[in-house]
């Protein structure tokens, strides 16, 4: 079983508004948590990192939480673009180097 | 930040023959680089981690003979497909980690087509 557990596994939003994105994870010891932006034919982008003792980072108009408790993790994109279009995977470093990586979310942005 | 450039983006390659793709840090020294799989609408699998100057460690399922992967130098790592099959036709993506750098860079991916 997947340790990194993302929903929804795609969205379809219009340009200007808002979604969140969720990661579950089941992956312990746990030491980071990551949210990247992948665009099709291309390698991931980092968003944000978070380590266990963050609640929240933002970066422009992407904002991650975390909730170390419960083993979750949320994205927000506010006010979407048509940029926006792209898969966002969580993952999830253990203490180590081997990252848990989720199956992704494809947002679509339609105008 | 940092950089890390992968070529080529894409190739288009005879079955039988062999495929080399190059991973370079730009900006820093990766004493650690990745190499993973990912096929359409599934997420990145690891294929083997290797460090500067060792023999890489591959995934459990992977073939070392035929996925050779070096990283002679703190910048540069090479994964070459040899005697490539259609089966090898995917989107290989590397990235690398500093030594004291908890930050994960990917390059921007290679699509592998064997026909």
């Amino acid at each position: 079983k997947n340790q990194v557990e993302q929903s929804p596994q795609s969205l379809i939003i219009l340009e200007g508004k808002n979604c969140t994105l969720q990661c579950n994870y089941t992956v312990s010891p746990f030491s980071n948590l990551r949210w990247y932006k992948q665009d099709t034919g291309r390698g991931p982008v980092s968003l944000t990192i978070m380590t266990f003792s963050e609640n929240t980072k933002s970066n422009g108009r992407y904002t991650a939480t975390l909730d170390a408790d419960t083993k979750q993790s949320s994205l927000h994109i506010t006010a979407s673009q048509l940029s926006d279009s792209a898969s966002y995977i969580c993952v999830v470093s253990p203490r180590g180097y081997k990252l848990s990586f989720g199956a992704g979310t494809t947002v679509t942005v339609r105008a | 930040g940092a950089v890390v450039s992968q070529h080529p983006s894409r190739v288009i390659c005879k079955s039988g023959t062999s495929v080399k793709i190059e991973c370079r840090s730009l900006d820093f020294q990766a004493t650690t680089m990745f190499w993973y799989r990912q096929f359409p609408k599934q997420s990145l699998m690891l294929m083997a981690t290797s460090n500067e100057g060792s023999k890489a460690t591959y995934e459990q399922g992977v073939e070392k003979d035929k996925f050779l992967i070096n990283h002679a130098s703190l910048t540069l790592s090479t994964l070459t497909v040899t005697s490539a099959h259609p089966e090898d036709s995917s989107f290989y993506i590397c990235s690398a980690r500093a030594r004291d750098n908890y930050g994960y860079t990917f390059g921007s991916g290679t699509r592998l087509t064997v026909v």
